[in-house]
């Protein structure tokens, strides 16, 4: 069973960056067909896809985040992160590590989520 | 605001069966890439329906999927208690971000 867990900072001041961390276990970051991505939920309940990673390195990242957003991985630590750059109070959510299946396009695997406020 | 519309609410007794809709588009809902999610606070979000009406090992078979045009359906047969939590409904899209999801619905066992 793939397990994932984010890890970073708790609180973020506006016009920083954040920054998360997330480790893959019971399961290779390697295997194919599978896709590492970034998911955020507002306290207002919705739910945002913010990007992707794919082991290669190549990445898809939401229109939205412009020029805002970095997704890095690295094979051989079983991780992949986020880095979020000119934060706002907007980007005050839960973040969520989640793997995606490329055949079937779903959001199989999810970490527990970590909470990061943007507060000065 | 949701690329996907789901009602805000959705209530049943005990052992009755529920439908949550999710209305979208050709551009979204119209493929077969429509996925649901069981959200319980402070706990590992979970994949309760892929590819509109597949269910994953170890999902409860009192849950169902279905599509019928532009709108997917999850139903809940037999609720239980433990069935009281948020559901998100997310499908892969042609326009824009490749991923979007519903509003999400509350679901409450009576």
């Amino acid at each position: 069973q793939v397990q994932l867990q984010e890890s970073g900072p708790g609180l973020v001041k506006p016009s920083e960056t954040l920054s998360l961390t997330c480790t893959v276990s019971g399961g290779s970051i390697s295997n194919d067909g599978y896709y590492w991505s970034w998911i955020r939920q507002h306290p207002g309940k919705d739910l945002e896809w913010i990007g992707h990673i794919y082991y290669s390195g190549s990445t898809y990242y939401n229109p939205s985040f412009k020029s805002r957003v970095t997704i890095s991985v690295d094979t051989s630590k079983n991780q992949f992160s986020l880095k979020l750059n000119s934060v706002t109070a907007a980007d005050t959510a839960v973040y969520y590590c989640v793997s995606l299946t490329s055949w079937a396009r779903s959001f199989d695997y999810w970490g527990q989520g970590t909470l990061v406020p943007v507060s000065s | 605001q949701s690329a996907l519309t789901q009602p805000a609410s959705v209530s049943g007794s005990p052992g009755q069966s529920i439908t949550i809709s999710c209305s979208g588009t050709s551009s979204d809902v119209g493929y077969n890439f429509v996925s649901w999610y069981q959200l319980y606070p402070g706990k590992v979000p979970k994949l309760m329906i892929f590819e509109v009406s597949n269910r994953p090992s170890g999902v409860s078979s009192r849950f169902s999927g279905s599509k019928s045009g532009n709108t997917a359906s999850l139903t809940i047969s037999g609720l239980q208690a433990e069935d009281e939590a948020e559901y998100y409904c997310s499908s892969y899209t042609s326009s824009g971000t490749p991923y979007v999801f519903g509003s999400g619905t509350k679901v409450t066992v009576l």
